[in-house]
Order: structure tokens, then sequence, then C-alpha cells
């Protein structure tokens, strides 16, 4: 069974604008998240991460916010660019274990 | 920075074939893991290790064996080819259990 869903397979934005991606997950003993960004035949990158004694971290333009009691985190870019086109995926791991990822949202920033 | 290499960025395989993914990491990384992904179904774990000749299963390891002879390597082996596993297959590796993954560029693997 998915831990991680991402139910938004896909998104598109105008350039300038801001892009929400959203992440729900089941497993409670979840204390460590991860945004990853992919372009296509290449590997996911390493965008931005969050443990669970936060609720909000911050790089540049992107930010990620953790709700605890609802299992639901979200990416936010601020502003969009045609650039940030490309899929991404939310992690979790407990305690360090493996991670878990979502199914992917294909981002579109039109410009 | 990190590198991960994966030896082949595209492969074609008939079915049947044993086949040999290969995965080098060049930081002294302990923990090394292969994925794969497909569409609508994101990233699931295959196999998974943590040191050097040790391996854990992870959530799909059927028809799948792994290999860790050195700390820098990692190959995943398809025993016996079959069309549904055709997929990207990545390799990701971290240097314990604090950090998130670098991964690698991925071998697109189709299975005729």
């Amino acid at each position: 069974d998915q831990q991680v869903k991402q139910n938004s397979p896909s998104l598109s934005v105008q350039e300038g604008r801001i892009s929400i991606l959203n992440c729900d997950y089941t497993n409670s003993m979840f204390d460590y998240f991860l945004w990853y960004k992919k372009y296509p035949a290449e590997g996911p990158t390493f965008l931005i991460s969050i443990s669970s004694i936060k609720d909000k971290n911050e790089d540049g333009r992107f930010t990620v916010f953790l709700n605890k009691s609802a299992k639901h985190l979200s990416l936010h870019i601020v502003p969009s660019q045609p650039g940030d086109s490309a899929v991404y995926f939310c992690a979790a791991s407990e305690a360090g274990n493996q991670f878990y990822f979502g199914t992917g949202t294909s981002l579109t920033v039109i410009p | 920075d990190v590198k991960v290499t994966q030896s082949s960025r595209y492969l074609v395989k008939r079915t049947g074939e044993k086949v040999f993914l290969e995965c080098v990491q060049d930081m002294d990384h302990e923990n090394m893991f292969w994925y794969r992904q497909d569409p609508g179904l994101g990233l699931r774990l295959i196999y998974f290790s943590y040191d050097v000749k040790m391996k854990e299963k992870g959530d799909i390891p059927e028809g799948y064996s792994v290999s860790r002879e050195k700390k820098e390597r990692f190959s995943l082996i398809l025993e016996s080819a079959s069309t549904n596993q055709t997929s990207m297959y990545l390799c990701a590796s971290r240097r314990d259990r604090l950090q998130g993954y670098t991964f690698g560029s991925g071998t697109r693997l189709t299975v005729v």
C-alpha cells in the first residue's frame, strides 16, 4: 500500500505565479521528508528537506510546509520559472530508514 | 560533489537473459539503494545495502538479486529478464541514515 501519495499527477502554472505541490503520507512515524526534482532521462536531484521538528523550511524560491497533524506536506515555488518544469517527488522516512516515494507530480510552467 | 555513476543509460535485452546493472559511487557512502521508476507508480525500492556484503529486500525484490562486494559498487541482477521488468532503474547512495539520497542518472532498460 502506498505510504506516500501525491494525488495530482500534473500541474500547470503560469510563469511568475506560485506553484503548490502537495503530498500526503499515512505513517505517523515518518520524521524526515524530502522533495526531489526529476528531468526526463536524468536521475532525481535533491531540492529541499524538512524534519518533523519544524513546520517550515525555506531555500530561495522553494519552501516546504509540514502539517504533522494532517500528515501533509507541500512544496511552494515562488515565482515559478519555465526551468522548474519537471516531475517532483516527495519522499518520507522513519528514523533514517529507507525513503518511501510518492508517485510524482509533473509540473509545467507556461512562459 | 558526490557522484553516483550507472554504467549504462540505455539497455535492450531479450526475455530470459541475465542482466547486470552496475552502480558506483565515489564518496565512501555506507548506504546504497536500487529503485525502479514506472509511470503512475513512482519510485519503488527493490533492494538496499547498509554495508559491504550486506543486503536487504525492499518492497519489490521478486525477480532481482544484488551484490555488494566492495563499498563503492552495488550491482542489481535480473536473473531471467522478463518484459514486466522494462523500466527506469535508479541507483542511489547516502553517507548514513541522517542524509538524503544522491541518485545516479538512471538506466532505461527495455526487455523484448
